[in-house]
């Protein structure tokens, strides 16, 4: 079963920086490109950005380029977001998600369970 | 980028009725567009992909319809287990973008 289970739930000060983890398993991790997702009440969901593990080649959305880092270690089957100088607008549940089929066309199955962020002083 | 206008924003239906939801694109996206359905608390999973593909994993009465700009989501008979926000997404083109959603609820 192809499963990708996130870490837990954060709590963050204004400022802070946070690495959120996406544990896959049940298929070729390297080969296989990984997504992230931010889910707020206010602007619903946003592509935020893909990797592909097997070369680290990236793509980010424009909007999030620069607030995130996204990377990946093929050896232990896990990708990352590292959100960086935090802001209570980044309280949000951040997903991660296998692409199905390719860049232009594909889809994202399976998501993870989510990792709620709560940025807050 | 491209903008993702579903309509309506929530409906409402009884067991068996059939719904169907609406998706337009700002701009033609091909085929490229896909239906995920998110359960109250639990995280989005997949429904149809490329239009009218059905995940292997997703109930028959659900069939999605369009090309271009428009496009549809149908439940051909409406059950308990439907209720929940539906999104679409194209993957046409980068930056991938979702539209806002459309709450069902059953009466």
């Amino acid at each position: 079963e192809v499963q990708l289970v996130q870490s837990g739930a954060e709590m963050k000060k204004p400022g802070e920086s946070l690495k959120i983890s996406c544990k896959g398993s049940g298929y070729l991790f390297a080969n296989q490109w990984i997504g992230w997702v931010r889910q707020t009440p206010g602007k619903g969901l946003e592509w935020m950005g893909i990797i592909y593990p097997g070369d680290f080649d990236t793509r980010y959305n424009p909007s999030f380029q620069g607030q995130v880092t996204i990377s990946a270690d093929k050896t232990t089957t896990t990708a990352y977001l590292q959100l960086n100088s935090l802001r209570a607008s980044d309280t949000a549940t951040y997903y991660c998600a296998r692409l199905r089929g390719t860049i232009s066309g594909g889809w994202l199955d399976p998501w993870g369970q989510g990792t709620l962020v709560t940025v807050s002083s | 980028d491209i903008q993702m206008t579903q309509s309506p924003s929530s409906l409402s239906a009884s067991v068996g009725d059939r719904v169907t939801i609406s998706c337009r694109a700002s701009q033609s996206i091909s085929g490229f567009l896909n239906w995920y359905h998110q359960k109250p608390g639990k995280a989005p999973e997949s429904l149809i992909y490329v239009a009218k593909s059905l995940l292997i994993t997703a109930p028959s009465r659900f069939s999605g319809g369009g090309s271009g700009t428009d496009f549809t989501l149908t439940i051909s008979s409406l059950q308990l287990e439907d209720v929940g926000t539906y999104y679409c997404q194209q993957s046409h083109t980068l930056p991938w973008t979702f539209g806002q959603g459309t709450r069902v609820d059953v009466k």
